[in-house]
């Protein structure tokens, strides 16, 4: 199986920061990188697909980059809704796999 | 507007079976492959199952193989995940989600099961 590490687990930060999320998977993973938001109780939010374009609907300040094994995401200006869990995903082959989450406190 | 509604969660004794279903509308349901994703309490997200739009292909996590069954009905536009032999550490948010291209775009709300004496 492919796994998929976070860094940080958590992370404080203020409204208007930058702030960035990074992931590394145990092999390559070409594109096929996935970012999604959970806010507490509440389902997940599909944010970044193919590890760079946004799903339709989510705000510019967030973007993906990276390919191979080494992926960031990165919010410009940090919004009171962004604080939020966040968890990258590969689905490169099954089993799909998920980071372990970083959890973006205010 | 893409629905996906998550059923059938519960309380349910070691050993036992239940079935979730996931009803969808706001897509052309049959185009599109499907998913069942689970979260234990507190913890992470987890990918237990996928199912083919047209093909029908299946796909299981190896902690469930051989114990949990994942279908669909077309013509009713519901995803089902039956599921035997359950134990203590399948308790969880089961989430219901529609595939674009290779992975997930939309999620449902998710329900619980708790599998506990």
């Amino acid at each position: 199986d492919i796994q998929m590490t976070q860094s940080p687990s958590s992370l404080s930060a203020s409204v208007g920061d930058r702030v960035t999320i990074t992931c590394r998977a145990s092999q390559g993973i070409t594109n096929y990188l996935a970012w999604l938001q959970q806010r507490p109780g509440k389902a997940p939010k599909s944010l970044v697909y193919d590890a760079s374009n946004l799903q339709s609907g989510v705000p510019s300040r967030f973007s993906g980059s990276g390919s191979g094994t080494d992926f960031t995401l990165t919010i410009s200006s940090l919004q009171p809704e962004d604080f939020a869990t966040y968890y990258c995903q590969q689905y490169n082959s099954y089993p799909y796999t998920f980071g372990q989450g970083t959890r973006l406190e205010i | 507007e893409v629905q996906l509604v998550e059923s059938g969660g519960g309380l349910i004794q070691p050993g036992g079976s239940l079935r979730l279903s996931c009803a969808a509308s706001g897509f052309t349901f049959s185009t599109y492959a499907l998913g069942w994703v689970r979260q234990p309490p507190g913890k992470g997200l987890e990918w237990v199952s996928s199912i083919g739009g047209s093909s029908g292909s299946t796909f299981y996590a190896a902690p469930v193989k051989g114990r949990f069954s994942i279908s669909r009905d077309n013509s009713k536009r519901t995803l089902d995940l039956q599921m035997n032999n359950l134990r203590a550490e399948d308790t969880a948010v089961y989430f219901c989600a529609k595939y674009s291209g290779r992975t997930f775009d939309y999620w449902g709300q998710g329900t619980l099961v708790t599998v506990s004496s």
